[in-house]
């Protein structure tokens, strides 16, 4: 079935450090899956971060850098420096058009960012 | 901040007793998803609609959930009978019709503590 995987968190990092939160798919049932990063800030509410809908193309938002990896199957999202407002949990999800049935989110990475 | 809205953010019930969450989507979409988030931070889609219409539920909403998406007023998802497994994390979100990115816009969530 679609499943998708991500780094078990929590994740700790300090502020200007680089960061890497892993996430993995498998797409059984869905031809070209949409992939998505979701993010929920303390306090707020799921929301997008950044998509990619074709392979090969890399999203970025906020200083955040995902690559849709068709070889590998993977989605990585990636910065170079976080900062402590970075601190949050963050969602790998895959979809196809409306058919939000088929939006498949990772258990999501906890990130802390120290001062 | 969310333009999804939820309500109420909190709700306490016993076993047996019906628990029932509102939302409000964002304006201009007609599509409105409830996904119940667990806390394992599983997201489980339970049901969609476009417009009045329901799309997709799942068995479980199907036999113990009401659902409803009535025009000029707020969707809303109703356990009929709580059981201590439904403490979760309910998720509304919208999104536009048509073939699109797949992406959603959630509300804080209605979190359900089943005594």
């Amino acid at each position: 079935g679609d499943s998708v995987t991500q780094t078990e968190g929590p994740v700790t990092v300090s502020e200007s450090e680089s960061l890497i939160i892993n996430c993995t798919y498998s797409a059984t049932s869905i031809a070209y899956p949409n992939l998505f990063w979701y993010v929920r800030y303390p306090g707020e509410g799921l929301q997008l971060l950044l998509k990619v809908i074709t392979a090969g193309q890399k999203g970025s938002s906020r200083g955040f850098e995902a690559t849709y990896n068709k070889e590998t199957t993977s989605f990585h999202l990636q910065k170079a420096s976080v900062q402590e407002s970075d601190s949050a949990v963050y969602y790998c999800a895959l979809g196809r058009g409306t058919n939000a049935y088929k939006v498949i989110f990772g258990k999501g990475t906890h990130l802390h960012v120290l001062p | 901040n969310s333009k999804v809205i939820q309500t109420p953010r909190y709700l306490v019930k016993g076993q047996g007793q019906k628990a029932k969450m509102r939302c409000i989507p964002e304006k201009g979409h007609p599509v409105v998803f409830w996904y119940q988030q667990n806390k394992n931070n599983e997201f489980k889609f339970l049901i969609n609609f476009q417009n009045q219409e329901v799309l997709q539920q799942i068995d479980m909403t199907e036999k113990r959930f009401s659902a409803e998406c009535p025009s000029n007023s707020p969707c809303s998802l109703e356990i009929q009978s709580s059981e201590a497994g439904d403490s979760a994390l309910y998720l509304c979100a919208s999104s536009l019709a048509g073939a699109n990115t797949g992406q959603l816009y959630f509300g804080e969530g209605s979190k359900l503590t089943v005594l």
